[in-house]
């Protein structure tokens, strides 16, 4: 799977929109981009996926450059309850497991 | 509720008991995983049934780990002879056979919480 690079912590305003950035250069051509996150003491809860292109869902919307090296989440209007550590991750589709390998995310702090 | 269940919540033991987990899936899934989270980390794949199949252990489930889903429906995770380091949160996923869009989402339980002392 590929490795992903994401910032160790980020603050954000309340009501502002929130962009988490991930780095994946090496990323393959089959390789989907997953976004989880993790509130405190919670179990990890999907947000979006995508592989080539952009996506919006009802939580977030998903960036990816054109080479796919890098990808963007975007929480339109942070509210407080946002507060968790949000993870990137490319895995390839299909055969073998499909278990996600998570690293350790970004800290998403919303300020009030 | 049709999420993912882990019971129990909590479980603290003392060093060298043994300790087992449940994990209720979504009915309709038929993938089901193991991830164990320590502190300031990022959850850790450990083992993955398909069905009743187990299809994959990771290097991180020694001989004291067993896990079974012996239906094709619940799962448990039992932990042998326990030692303090493994204190973790226990996280049980499960996904359908096939994710729509060619991908494989997973949902995750609330996760069992092992304190060794």
């Amino acid at each position: 799977d590929a490795k992903t690079t994401q910032p160790t912590s980020m603050d954000c305003a309340e009501g502002r929109a929130a962009n988490l950035p991930c780095n994946h250069s090496t990323i393959s051509g089959n390789e989907y981009v997953y976004w989880y996150r993790q509130i405190h003491s919670q179990g990890p809860q999907y947000i979006i996926h995508g592989l080539k292109n952009n996506e919006t869902n009802e939580m977030a919307s998903l960036i990816i450059t054109e080479d796919r090296k890098s990808s963007t989440l975007i929480l339109p209007h942070a509210t407080l309850r946002d507060t968790a550590v949000y993870y990137c991750i490319v895995r390839v589709s299909g055969g073998g497991a499909d278990g996600l390998t998570f690293g350790k995310g970004t800290h998403l702090i919303i300020q009030p | 509720d049709t999420g993912v269940s882990q019971d129990p919540r909590h479980k603290i033991t003392k060093r060298g008991q043994n300790v087992t987990f449940r994990c209720d899936p979504i009915s309709e899934h038929n993938r089901l995983y193991w991830y164990r989270q320590t502190l300031g980390q990022g959850p850790e794949f450990l083992t993955y049934f398909q069905n009743e199949a187990q299809l994959e252990k990771s290097r991180l489930l020694s001989d004291r780990f067993s896990a079974e889903r012996p239906k094709g429906s619940f799962s448990t995770l039992e932990i042998q002879r326990t030692e303090q380091g493994d204190s973790a949160m226990y996280l049980c996923a499960s996904s359908p056979t096939r994710g729509f869009s060619g991908a494989n989402v997973l949902t995750f339980g609330a996760g069992s919480r092992l304190t060794v002392l």
